[in-house]
């Protein structure tokens, strides 16, 4: 059983359409993120949702928009596409109280033409 | 505002060569430190830090973290190449979420 897993994982889009990528994880930990790698693979932290709380958003253009319908699941809807937004997003999940392992999904890659 | 700082960025061996990545850090109410490896997808874990001058030993791998002059290393002896990827360096702070470095791009040849 795959742990965090994300779909789809290769997305393929023209500029100024709206995409979603949802994730979901069965390790039953609290809290679920999103990431986005870039070109020279910087992971950046996007997001971060508590039990279905957000409680991380870190000066996302509004165009991104979570989604946590429970605590196993984390959706991202991103409207409007730009250029600036292909990259690789990484969806993962840990506990809230302790900082320690992110288990991390295998990434949606996100082309925008 | 929490920051990570690897070095070297890339770096190109040979097979049975021994490497050490460094990771500096600046966090509010430092946590962990944490590495991971990175091949074609998703990140995976190696190793978490949380106590100074304790390293943490896998196989030929191994880390060990400085609190006070704020850095760790991790080494790897004998490298191999599957050992080639990109490894990432991240501190979990007082802010709940884990701080990613740049990464090293470590590439073995044979």
């Amino acid at each position: 059983d795959t742990a965090v897993s994300q779909t789809p994982k290769y997305l393929v889009t023209q500029m100024g359409n709206d995409k979603s990528i949802k994730c979901e994880q069965n390790l039953g930990h609290d809290t679920m993120y999103w990431y986005k790698q870039d070109s020279k693979k910087f992971l950046k932290i996007m997001f971060s949702y508590n039990n279905k709380e957000l409680i991380i958003n870190e000066t996302v253009p509004n165009r991104f928009s979570p989604k946590s319908p429970d605590k196993a699941h984390l959706n991202l809807h991103i409207n409007s596409l730009e250029l600036g937004d292909s990259a690789v997003y990484f969806c993962a999940s840990g506990h809230l109280q302790y900082t320690g392992e992110l288990f991390f999904g295998e990434g949606s890659r996100l082309t925008v033409l | 505002e929490d920051k990570v700082v690897q070095s070297p960025l890339s770096l190109v061996v040979h097979e049975g060569d021994t490497v050490t990545l460094n990771c500096s850090y600046e966090v509010t109410n430092f946590r962990s430190l944490l590495w991971y490896k990175q091949e074609k997808k998703a990140p995976t874990f190696l190793f978490m830090l949380t106590s100074s001058g304790i390293e943490k030993k896998s196989g030929r791998l191994s880390s060990i973290l400085d609190k006070k002059e704020l850095f760790s290393i991790l080494n790897i002896t004998a490298t191999q190449t599957g050992d080639s990827a990109i490894y990432l360096c991240a501190v979990g702070g007082g802010a709940q979420k884990l701080v990613f470095g740049q990464g090293t791009r470590l590439t073995i040849n044979p």
